[in-house]
C-alpha cells in the first residue's frame, strides 16, 4: 500500500508554545488529507478535512484558530497546534487519499504539553 | 448522521481459536463502505478489510472475514486461528460515499491468550 509519513513522531512542548506536525504522502498525490485526534483508550475523532489548495473543513467543536491546517501541496499537509495547553496532549493521526481511492494512515504523532 | 457502535470494549480469545468482533452502524446513505482497522500499541492504523454496501459477498482477507448483514446493519469482523500478534485495538469504521469522512467506532481491545 501507499506510504504516509508524519513528523515528528513524538513532541513534548511547554504550555503556550505552538507545535507543527507534518503529514506527507510519499508515493502518491493526496488530493485529500484528514486529521484525527485520539485520546488514550478512545477512538479516532475526525478534526478536519483538507483538500489541496483550499481551506480545511473543520468538524463541529474543533477550533479552527487553534488547530491551523495547511495543505499547500499534493504531498504535504501540516497541522499547527497554536498556544498548546496540557488538554491538547493527544495522539494526532493524519490520513491521505487520492481522489476516491483508499485512505492511508500516517503512523501518528504523540503530543505532550507540559 | 452516521454512527458506528462497537459494544465490546474488551475481548479475550485463546490462541488458535476464532473470535468475532461486533460492529453495528446507522446511516441513511444508500451507498457506503465499511472498514476494519487494527491498532497495535505503537499507534499505527493497519487496514484489515473492506466491505462495500453493494457487495453481495462477504469480504475476506486471509484470516479476516467480514460478516456483513445489511438488513441488520451489522459488519462483524471474524478473525480465524487467532495469533498472539493479533492482540491490539480493533476499530470498525464507515464512510458515506460523497461525504468524504470516516466515522470510527469506539474500538474493541482484543487479547489473545497463549
Amino acid at each position: 500500500g501507499a506510504v504516509v509519513s508524519q513528523h515528528p513522531s513524538r513532541v513534548i512542548c511547554k504550555s503556550g508554545t505552538s507545535v507543527k506536525i507534518e503529514c506527507r504522502s510519499l508515493d502518491f498525490q493526496a488530493t485529500t488529507m484528514f486529521w484525527y485526534r485520539q485520546f488514550p483508550k478512545q477512538s479516532l475523532m475526525l478534526m478536519a478535512t483538507s483538500n489541496e489548495g483550499s481551506k480545511a473543513t473543520y468538524e463541529q467543536g474543533v477550533e479552527k484558530d487553534k488547530f491551523l491546517i495547511n495543505h499547500a501541496s499534493l504531498t504535504l499537509s501540516t497541522l499547527t497546534v497554536t498556544s498548546a495547553h496540557p488538554e491538547d496532549s493527544s495522539f494526532y493521526i493524519c490520513s491521505a487519499r487520492q481522489g476516491a481511492d483508499e485512505q492511508f494512515f500516517g503512523p501518528g504523532t504523540r503530543l505532550t504539553v507540559l | 448522521a452516521q454512527k458506528i457502535t462497537q459494544t465490546q470494549p474488551g475481548m479475550f480469545v485463546q490462541e488458535k481459536e476464532a473470535v468475532t468482533l461486533d460492529c453495528t452502524y446507522d446511516t441513511s446513505d444508500q451507498s457506503y463502505g465499511l472498514f476494519w482497522y487494527k491498532q497495535p500499541s505503537s499507534g499505527e492504523m493497519i487496514f484489515l478489510i473492506y466491505q462495500g454496501s453493494y457487495d453481495e459477498q462477504n469480504a475476506t482477507e486471509g484470516r479476516y472475514s467480514l460478516n456483513f448483514q445489511k438488513a441488520r446493519k451489522s459488519a462483524n469482523l471474524v478473525i480465524s486461528a487467532s495469533q498472539l500478534g493479533d492482540s491490539a485495538m480493533y476499530f470498525c469504521a464507515m464512510e458515506g460515499l460523497g461525504f468524504n469522512k470516516f466515522y470510527f467506532g469506539s474500538g474493541t481491545k482484543l487479547n489473545v491468550k497463549p
